[in-house]
């Protein structure tokens, strides 16, 4: 089946610096990746909109300063969280939907493992 | 805007035993419905995705419905196994594969 690699898996890091995540789709090509953030017994929720190539579309109440999406590529996607606060700690997931590639159903997202970020 | 529900929030069955979980969800204009299932501090593994002009879709010991025109969905779990414990998220899609998640069903089975 399709495979969404995240990196780093966890990461730590001290209030006030940058942190950047990288989404993968490993085996088939993404045009769209999604970024959701997941706090701790609660569900997913949309952050952004990822499109290779353009601007990304964020959710009501996400700041995109904050938040820069990268989609350099049909198989890349990076979001870095830019001076982090402990408020930032979260799960983030990424999912990619697929757009070329073996026999994989187009409207469907295949999500990452996650990354866990704490700020401390 | 779409709001999706699930119930209950958490459910503890001795092994063996059969149920149901329910999710209900606003606006009946989707395009897919899918559930997942989360174990702690991982990621989402897809379970079943319905189409909106399907009713069922089964995999296994696991069956999902899908009623458009009530805004449900449930999936079935037979004979369930202490590995079945995780939470369980219904999701469902719109326009754009844009995905609007419940809050999850936490299934634990106990031996």
């Amino acid at each position: 089946g399709a495979v969404v690699s995240q990196h780093p898996s966890w990461v730590i890091c001290k209030s006030g610096t940058s942190v950047k995540i990288e989404c993968r789709s490993l085996d088939f090509q993404a045009t769209t990746m999604f970024w959701y953030r997941q706090f701790p017994k609660q569900s997913l929720m949309l952050m952004a909109t990822s499109n290779e190539g353009s601007k990304a579309t964020y959710e009501q109440g996400v700041e995109k300063d904050k938040f820069l999406i990268n989609h350099a590529s049909l198989t890349l996607s990076t979001l870095t969280v830019t001076s982090a606060h402990p408020e930032d700690s979260s799960f983030y997931i990424c999912s990619a939907r697929a757009t070329s590639g073996r026999a994989l159903r187009s409207y469907e997202q295949y999500f990452g493992p996650g990354t866990r970020l704490t700020v401390t | 805007k779409q709001e999706v529900t699930q119930i209950p929030a958490a459910l503890s069955v001795p092994e063996g035993e059969n149920l149901v979980l329910n999710c209900s969800f606003t606006d009946s204009a989707i395009y897919n419905l899918q559930w997942f299932r989360q174990d702690p501090g991982k990621g989402l593994t897809s379970l079943l995705l319905i189409q909106s002009s399907q009713r069922e879709q089964t995999s296994g010991r696991l069956n999902a419905s899908l009623d458009k025109s009530s805004g449900r969905s449930t999936l079935y779990i037979a004979a369930s196994q202490p590995g079945d414990s995780a939470t369980y998220l219904c999701a469902v899609g719109a326009s754009g594969s844009r995905l609007t998640f419940g809050e999850g069903t936490q299934l634990t089975v106990n031996p």
